[in-house]
């Protein structure tokens, strides 16, 4: 009742193009989710977040759009560049500093020149 | 800008052994936690550690595993008698009260032979 599934496992997107990755929740009681971008060597880095009593949060080219009733949440990255190309994970967690991040599968996101 | 440092950045051991990875979280972040990540696999929560005692772990965290706060600065976990199954990419984490975003380190990769 924990998970969180994440989907593609795999994305390739043009320079330019609106990459779009999928999250859907399982536990109600999760009150942020947040987006980890990770590239190969590193640890995850935190991208942008969001609480469940918002529906759309941007952050220049990347916007986590929340759908409460259907418990999903999905990343959305504008323009993709080169640069994005990373992999990425979304997460779900009671909000405090104690508690456990519950991370999906992850999404390798390859953007072609 | 203040960023999660972890050592070693590799570690191989037998099987059998006992091993310790170390890590300085963010300075003034009161919030420590362990992940770990099977190669090709999701980001899995091991425990939060918080005023120099555990406030969550997950059944991963066995008895084989402990943590410590051993002075200001560090945070360690140790394994005590490492199995195959624990060949992973190990990361810490820590986080400022208020903000329950996660900063990662960039990870220990522990092989067990």
């Amino acid at each position: 009742q924990q998970q969180v599934k994440q989907s593609p496992q795999s994305l390739i997107v043009q320079k330019g193009g609106i990459s779009i990755i999928n999250c859907a929740y399982e536990n109600t009681a999760f009150d942020y989710f947040p987006w980890y971008q990770q590239f190969p060597g590193k640890g995850p880095a935190l991208l942008i977040a969001i609480r469940p009593d918002v529906s759309e949060k941007k952050e220049g080219r990347f916007t986590i759009s929340f759908n409460k009733s259907a418990k999903q949440f999905s990343l959305h990255i504008m323009d993709s560049q080169p640069g994005d190309s990373a992999t990425y994970f979304c997460a779900g967690s009671f909000g405090s500093n104690t508690g456990k991040l519950i991370f999906g599968q992850g999404t390798t996101l390859q953007v072609k020149p | 800008e203040p960023e999660v440092t972890q050592t070693p950045s590799h570690q191989v051991t037998q099987m059998g052994q006992e091993v310790i990875l170390r890590c300085v979280p963010i300075s003034n972040h009161l919030y420590f936690y362990w992940y770990r990540q099977i190669l090709g696999q999701k980001v899995e929560f091991l425990v939060s550690f918080y005023n120099n005692e555990i406030s969550e772990k997950s059944e991963i965290f066995d008895d084989q595993f402990s943590v410590e706060r051993p002075d200001g600065s560090n945070f360690t976990l140790k394994i005590r008698s490492t199995k195959l199954e624990d060949s992973a990419m190990y990361f810490c984490a820590s986080s400022a009260r208020g903000f329950v975003g996660r900063f990662f380190g960039p990870g220990t990769r522990l092989t067990v032979l």
